[in-house]
């Protein structure tokens, strides 16, 4: 079984200022992460993803995100918000065996000018 | 919160045969409705976006004829792997919105494995 937190529904942060959001995870497996953007008008579009490679993870448009597998954790930063991060975004887990998707219920992250 | 549920979660079926696959949105009716399909360890490819009483549109590269999408009620959307084969085993999910820019609620995935 596996499952994701986002931890918060909406984050609003001033623009140029850095952007945290956050998601928890549980898995039996070693899981592959995901984060996932979804701007209005358009379909997904993924950020970035780790699976079991290097814990910090880079990402499009100057995301990142830490795997930190002693605190079940996979936050997703940037040091720098811009109003066009403005979405929502979605934390995804993937188990190993027969484990499907997962996903978050979604941070919607405004962006203050 | 809003829920998708998606159904079956996971089939097995001989080459040659169809498979439907079941998304229903449970407590709000959903305009839109996406298909997505994964590869395992690699990021989700968008199928076909799907609006109620209207034909779905497809994404470039997915056969029509092969992936049928029927969207026929404001809860109710279908994906059915006609002539299934076994490159067609992947993980298929669908989401779904109120309104085609609102947030979006996924559904648990379904596996799907061809013999």
């Amino acid at each position: 079984a596996q499952s994701v937190t986002q931890l918060d529904s909406h984050v609003s942060v001033s623009e140029g200022t850095p952007v945290l959001l956050r998601c928890n995870y549980s898995s039996s497996y070693s899981p592959s992460l995901f984060w996932y953007v979804q701007h209005p008008n358009k379909g997904l579009q993924l950020l970035l993803k780790y699976t079991s490679a290097a814990t910090l993870v880079k990402g499009i448009n100057g995301f990142e995100a830490e795997f930190k597998k002693s605190e079940t954790s996979f936050h997703l930063t940037k040091p720098s918000a811009h109003m066009s991060d403005a979405a929502e975004y979605f934390c995804v887990v993937r188990g190993g065996g027969a484990d499907g998707l997962t996903f978050g219920k979604g941070t919607h992250l405004i962006i203050q000018p | 919160g809003a829920v998708v549920s998606q159904h079956p979660s996971r089939v097995i079926c001989k080459s040659g045969t169809s498979v439907k696959i079941e998304c229903r949105s449970l407590d709000f009716q959903a305009t839109t409705m996406f298909w997505y399909r994964q590869f395992p360890k690699q990021s989700l490819m968008l199928m076909a976006t799907s609006n109620e009483g209207s034909k779905a549109t497809y994404e470039q590269g997915v056969e029509k004829d092969k992936f049928l999408i029927n969207h026929a009620s404001l809860t109710l959307s279908t994906l059915t792997v006609t002539s299934a084969h076994p490159e067609d085993s992947s993980f298929y999910i669908c989401s779904a919105s109120r309104e085609t820019n609102e947030k979006l609620f996924f559904g648990s995935g379904t596996q799907l494995s061809v013999l």
